[in-house]
């Protein structure tokens, strides 16, 4: 199975702050990635699919880039709705979440 | 607009099965696989596999195999998982997501949860 490795587990920011989430993948899966945002008592919701293309609806401060086995998330200029957990997904091998990313107020 | 409501909450003895539901509305049922993916409280997102509604052809994580059953009734757009031998590790809201083939493989529709209480 392919293992998806978030980091950090949890940051704490600030709003107008830019943040980064990075999932490494435990072999290379090429751009099969994408990323979820979940906020409390709520079901997850797809922000960005095929490593970088924002899902519709989606604000445009979110960012997806890498390939391979190395990839990032984006958050520029942080807004309080953002606070929430965020998970990477892969599908290249059968469907694995990485184990999350809690991303605070400061 | 798209939905997937699911059934309600469930509480089982351990080695008893539970069956949770998931009614779509809003698009053509048999033309997207769904998929089931769970969360106990507090943890990760766990993918349990999917399963394609027109043809009924099914693809479970490993280790759910052999305890996992994923089917569908076309005729009322609903989807079905189905957990068999269960324990208290299997307590967790269980969820059903709709996936799109497209760069890659991805969840764009979820319901909204269905709690699952594996308990003596």
């Amino acid at each position: 199975d392919t293992q998806m490795t978030q980091s950090p587990s949890s940051l704490s920011a600030s709003v107008g702050d830019r943040v980064t989430i990075t999932c490494r993948a435990s072999q290379t899966i090429g751009t099969n990635l994408n990323w979820y945002q979940q906020k409390q008592g709520k079901a997850p919701k797809l922000l960005i699919y095929g490593a970088s293309s924002l899902q519709s609806g989606v604000p445009s401060r979110f960012s997806g880039s890498g390939s391979g086995t190395d990839f990032t998330l984006t958050i520029n200029t942080l807004q309080l709705e953002d606070f929430a957990t965020y998970y990477c997904q892969q599908s290249y091998s059968a469907r694995t979440f990485g184990q999350g990313t809690k991303v605070e107020i400061k | 607009q798209v939905q997937l409501v699911q059934s309600g909450a469930e509480v089982k003895k351990p080695g008893a099965s539970v069956k949770v539901s998931c009614k779509a509305s809003g698009y053509t049922f048999t033309s997207y696989d769904m998929n089931w993916v769970r969360q106990a409280t507090g943890q990760g997102l766990e993918w349990m596999g999917w399963m394609n509604p027109n043809s009924g052809d099914t693809g479970y994580a490993q280790k759910f195999q052999g305890r996992v059953t994923m089917t569908r009734d076309t005729s009322i757009s609903t989807a079905y998982l189905e957990l068999s031998s269960l324990r208290s590790e299997d307590t967790a809201l269980y969820y059903c997501a709709r996936s799109m083939l497209g760069t890659g493989v991805y969840f764009d529709y979820w319901g909204q949860g269905a709690l699952v209480t594996v308990s003596s």
